[in-house]
């Protein structure tokens, strides 16, 4: 089975400019988070959408939005990039957003995006 | 939610047991600790959950002592693969969002 899938793999982008960031979760699974990692630092929570609704925010700016499809797959879209939004973006999917099993997430491996 | 803290970094040599210690002193009765890896360039992966006591699998150990204030997970026989991050995570199992800390670094050598 395929796991997570992130498009693009790196992405470098320009101060002021608007950036779109695509997953697609684990076939059967309903739930998609969105997270930042700063380089040397751990994955910071930014979305979760459940059933194309958002069920949680993080503490991020409203320049980063995203949403959820009809198939699930998600996406997560950042305005007037700043330089310090340079990270690794990962998307996660879960099967629930609050069942047994919801502290276990399977990630995908990350947009690295650049801003310049 | 509990705020964990893990060694920044710990090195080991090919075929020891390595044990990194996460401490949780605020965790509240509906928490569980969940142990994650993430290696350069991929995307944290789940090893082990549990709430209290042992708990093992194939990958691990996770161990709880009855306090809960702090869990120990265990990698036996250590291999130059499993040189990557540890993250130590304190939440309930409806919770809607992992909280990551920075992690321990585990560099094993040959």
């Amino acid at each position: 089975d395929a796991g997570v899938t992130q498009s693009p793999t790196h992405l470098i982008k320009t101060r002021g400019q608007h950036v779109t960031l695509r997953c697609s979760p684990i076939s059967g699974h309903k739930s998609v988070s969105w997270y930042q990692q700063v380089l040397g630092q751990g994955p910071q929570f930014i979305f979760q959408y459940y059933e194309k609704e958002e069920r949680g925010r993080g503490n991020f700016p409203d320049r980063f939005s995203a949403r959820q499809f009809p198939n699930y797959s998600s996406e997560l879209n950042v305005n007037a990039l700043l330089l310090g939004d340079s990270a690794l973006y990962l998307c996660a999917s879960s099967f629930l957003a609050g069942a047994d099993r919801a502290y276990e997430q399977y990630f995908g491996p990350g947009t690295r995006l650049t801003v310049t | 939610l509990a705020k964990t803290t893990q060694p920044i970094s710990m090195d080991s040599y090919e075929g020891q047991e390595v044990n990194i210690t996460c401490s949780h002193n605020n965790i509240a009765t509906n928490d569980y600790i969940t142990w994650y890896q993430q290696f350069p360039s991929q995307g944290p992966r789940f090893i082990i959950q549990g709430y209290k006591t042992k708990v093992t699998n194939e990958v691990a150990s996770l161990f709880i002592p009855a306090d809960r204030k702090s869990s120990t997970l265990s990698l036996p026989r250590v291999s130059l693969s499993d040189t990557a991050v540890y993250y130590c995570l304190v939440g309930p199992l409806g919770s809607y969002k992992l909280i990551f800390g920075s992690g321990t670094r585990l560099l094993v050598r040959p």
